[in-house]
């Protein structure tokens, strides 16, 4: 079966500190991979996806930036954060090894605070 | 993707049906409609999803009227952990995949 992780599960950062979390996905290969924030009591916005190695589409202009250096890993950074960037910020994959094609399966999350 | 419409918060009784409605007038033809939940502080999770007729699995059903132009997902009997915020999501299945979440319903189980 698939499992997608994430860590850290929690994070406390000051602003201008550099930025760095991790995905993983066992159990695929190729899968499509995603980046998602939800600020607190707000809906889950899509930051960035990927549908191979080295291949990244933002979807919205900010200090945030995403790589994936191999098949299953997906990492998100910043050089210098912003108070805006708290937030509970979500990876998900999607593909056709879930046995069901194109539904996205979430991981646990990472809580950033920016203090 | 279409936009979808739902309301923001619903009651249900512990061990009724709850029944969550949902508007996408402007959806497409190759546009299906899914369904996923968010229990406070967890990822979203994949409920259901459908193009045109009725689906059902282990959690829940999804009916969709003959236009396509709504769309109500059932959970048959709502235990208080079904209390969660409930995503109704219209995308066509395209290489990149990509969700687009609303508002959702909170759907609140009470006993």
């Amino acid at each position: 079966s698939q499992t997608i992780h994430q860590w850290p599960a929690t994070l406390v950062q000051p602003v201008g500190s550099p930025l760095s979390l991790e995905c993983t996905v066992e159990g695929t290969s190729n899968p499509n991979l995603y980046w998602y924030r939800q600020a607190a009591g707000r809906g889950l916005q899509l930051l960035f996806y990927s549908v191979g190695i080295g291949q990244i589409s933002s979807e919205v202009p900010q200090n945030l930036s995403a790589s994936r250096p191999q098949d299953r890993q997906f990492i998100l950074s910043s050089k210098k954060l912003l108070l805006s960037d708290s937030g509970f910020y979500l990876c998900a994959w999607s593909g056709l090894a879930g046995g069901r094609s194109y539904e996205q399966y979430f991981g646990p999350g990472t809580r950033l605070t920016v203090t | 993707d279409a936009k979808t419409t739902q309301p923001p918060s619903m009651d249900c009784a512990e061990g009724r049906a709850a029944n969550l409605p949902c508007n996408h007038s402007t959806i497409s033809g190759n546009e299906y409609v899914y369904w996923y939940r968010q229990i406070h502080s967890q990822g979203p999770q994949y409920i259901i999803h459908g193009l045109k007729n009725n689906e059902t699995n282990e959690m829940a059903s999804l009916i969709i009227t003959e236009d396509r132009k709504s769309s109500t997902m059932l959970l048959p009997h709502a235990t208080l952990r079904d209390t969660a915020v409930y995503y109704c999501i219209v995308r066509a299945n395209n290489a990149g995949n990509m969700l687009t979440f609303g508002g959702g319903t909170r759907l609140m189980v009470k006993p």
